[in-house]
């Protein structure tokens, strides 16, 4: 059983430039979470994927994040136009609640992302 | 929204210590899950306790829902237990996003 993969690991974007992320989630998971976590904080939601519907989105997405999870499987995060302060590590988790009722969550290594 | 809440901030121990590190959380909760992030940034599954208590290895957890708060158990520190440990819980009714504490920041000397 392969765990949550994500790429690529790392990126270095110029200001303005567009960036996307890729997350491949544990087979069979169907819900899919992104979060994004900057130096010396915890983990905080961006959004959620219940098969390929969104279901949630945290504020902290603004209209230059958008993500996908088309076929139900991997989900894409795209930042349109990035910032300085958009540079960050951007994690994704899946779980499946199917499981005897746990929803526990596995993460990926995360992609960091750097904004010069 | 729920306030999670972990102490202490940061914690220096010698290799053989016993710790705790403890979690409080501000409302009821239907998910928790400890982690350890390692010093590339992987968030490792240590326990999936919303009530409780469950022990793997020199590591345990516990989990008092009703009084909001868990605690995790590390003893005999090794140097490899070195890293960030984060609690995340999930409110009731919620699509499931975990809220994170800020993490207890541990450090074992040799």
């Amino acid at each position: 059983d392969t765990g949550v993969s994500q790429d690529p690991r790392h990126k270095i974007t110029k200001r303005g430039q567009n960036v996307t992320f890729r997350c491949d989630p544990i087979s069979e998971h169907n819900r899919l979470y992104w979060y994004r976590q900057t130096l010396g904080q915890g983990p905080e939601f961006l959004t959620y994927f219940q098969n390929e519907a969104q279901l949630e989105k945290s504020r902290l997405l603004s209209d230059r994040f958008s993500a996908e999870r088309p076929k139900g499987s991997f989900s894409t995060l795209e930042i349109q136009r990035t910032e300085q302060g958009d540079s960050a590590m951007y994690l994704c988790a899946s779980s499946s609640p199917l499981t005897g009722g746990v929803n526990e969550q596995y993460f990926g290594p995360g992609t960091r992302l750097t904004v010069t | 929204g729920i306030q999670v809440e972990q102490s202490p901030p940061d914690l220096i121990l010698q290799e053989g210590a016993n710790s705790t590190l403890r979690c409080n959380f501000s409302d009821s909760v239907n998910n928790l899950q400890w982690f350890h992030q390692n010093p590339w940034g992987q968030l490792i599954n240590l326990f999936y306790i919303p009530s409780g208590t469950k022990q793997n290895g020199r590591l345990s957890a516990t989990t008092v829902a009703t009084e909001r708060y868990s605690l995790l158990y590390i003893s005999s520190s090794q140097t490899t237990d070195s890293g960030v440990y984060f609690c995340a819980v999930v409110e009731w009714s919620n699509t499931g996003k975990l809220i994170f504490g800020q993490g207890t920041t541990l450090q074992v000397k040799p």
